[in-house]
């Protein structure tokens, strides 16, 4: 089955920094990526579906990019409510296999 | 708007089934490209997606549980359940329905996604 792997597993960073978050797919996947952002105690929060197309309501400063099978989430500057963890997600198999996942936070 | 409500027991004994009901409103299942999946979470861990049922009652199930899973669909009620059979104390987790549909952004394809989550239901498993 697919493995999705992320780097960083976590990182610090300051409010108004650019951040990025890579998640590498173990064999194609052409662009059936999604990205979601969790907070504790809450269910995840879809941001990205199609690798690079923001779901309707999310901040602009969020984007998303793909070369091959590796996939790149870009915060733009960093806002207090982005401390989070972020998963990727692959959904062309049946699995819909999520990553470990990255968490950002406060440096 | 789209809600979603996971239902059932907190607790289950080791060898036990599993029987959880995903309730929802703002959206039918007999819609085309609409769906409803089940992701779990065990405490501090990842995602893990376990299946999904579509609006033609196509259903597709994670390989490693395959054999244990079940889901169906009540459209009249605006249900769906999930049913995993000789559950482990591994299976502790949060257990999340979300409904997913097929975006369409100039593919042929949908590409599908969770766009709405319930809050989830923490089920242990102990005996």
């Amino acid at each position: 089955d697919i493995q999705m792997t992320q780097s960083p597993s976590s990182l610090s960073a300051s409010v108004g920094d650019r951040v990025t978050i890579t998640c590498r797919a173990s064999q194609s996947i052409s662009n059936y990526l999604n990205w979601y952002q969790q907070k504790p105690g809450m269910p995840p929060k879809l941001l990205i579906y199609g690798a690079s197309t923001l779901q309707s309501g999310v901040p602009s400063r969020f984007s998303g990019s793909e070369s091959g099978t590796d996939f790149t989430l870009t915060i733009s500057s960093l806002q207090p409510e982005d401390f989070a963890i972020y998963y990727c997600q692959q959904s062309y198999t049946a699995s819909f296999t999520f990553g470990p996942g990255t968490k950002v936070d406060i440096k | 708007q789209i809600t979603l409500k996971e239902s059932g027991p907190t607790l289950v004994r080791p060898t036990q089934t599993l029987t959880l009901t995903c309730s929802f409103s703002g959206f039918s299942l007999s819609t085309h490209a609409e769906g409803v999946g089940w992701i779990r979470q065990s405490p501090g861990k990842a995602l893990e997606c376990l299946g999904i049922i579509y609006w033609d009652d196509d259903k597709r199930y994670n390989p490693s549980l395959k054999t244990r899973v079940t889901i169906t669909k009540d459209t009249s009620k605006n249900q769906v359940v999930l049913t995993m059979t000789n559950m482990d104390p591994v299976d502790t987790a949060t257990y999340f329905c979300a409904h997913t549909k097929g975006f369409r952004n100039g593919w042929a394809i949908p590409r599908y996604a969770f766009d709405f989550w319930g809050h989830g239901t923490m089920v242990t498993v102990s005996s």
